[in-house]
């Protein structure tokens, strides 16, 4: 089963920083929170992933609380193309898969 | 560059057939995934190769599933007697092993039993 827990759905105008919570509180020392999203139509993309420090790329940022147990992805200026389902996983560095759950459905309004 | 890709995308087979269904992955990636997404759910894992062997093959629904990477590269997701909740996407990913292990995921094949 999933280890986190994430809102079914969610709206952000377009434009503005799409923040999507997510809460892991059994997450263990060794695991690593990671994102990915599902656009329509299309195979699971990977955005970020992080530890216990923050982290940001070109996608997307990662803020991770000190205790580790919910961590918030930021979109920072959302555009149409972002509507997706973005799914927040917790997993072992290298781990031989993935366990996804269901995910926030993301709707960007224009 | 190439991504992962997966043929057919989409398949409809009749109850009771035989169906195979192809990834290729990206060039030079070790390891490949096997994923199957019900429609409203989360992938779900079925099977990982690492090379040519199955690693863990601890998602196979039944022994009506079964998958192959003969030579490393293009591997085969084979489903005996198909049965109508056997109808999904099944999703394939890849990843270069190491130190980083981004799974790069295609675009699926969509599979329909009637």
């Amino acid at each position: 089963d999933a280890k986190t827990t994430q809102p079914p759905s969610m709206d952000c105008a377009e434009g503005r920083a799409a923040n999507l919570p997510c809460n892991h509180s059994t997450i263990s020392g060794n695991e690593y929170v990671y994102w990915y999203r599902q656009i329509h139509s299309q195979g699971p993309q990977y955005i970020i992933h992080g530890l216990k420090n923050n982290e940001t790329n070109e996608m997307a940022s990662l803020i991770i609380t000190e205790d580790r147990k919910s961590s918030t992805l930021i979109l920072p200026h959302a555009t149409l193309r972002d509507t997706a389902v973005y799914y927040c996983i917790v997993r072992v560095y290298r781990d031989d898969k993935i366990i996804f759950g269901k995910g926030t459905r993301l709707h960007i309004l224009p | 560059g190439a991504g992962v890709s997966q043929t057919p995308s989409n398949k409809v087979t009749e109850k009771g057939k035989y169906v195979e269904l192809r990834c290729d992955p990206i060039s030079g990636h070790t390891a490949l995934y096997w994923y199957r997404q019900s429609l409203g759910q989360g992938p779900e894992f079925l099977i990982y190769f690492q090379g040519t062997g199955a690693a863990d093959d601890s998602g196979l629904p039944n022994d009506r599933f079964f998958a192959v990477r003969p030579e490393g590269s293009v591997s085969t997701l084979k489903i005996q007697r198909t049965e109508r909740g056997d109808s999904a996407v099944y999703l394939c990913a890849s990843s270069a092993g190491g130190f980083t292990d981004t799974q790069y995921f295609g675009p699926g094949t969509r599979l329909t039993v009637l």
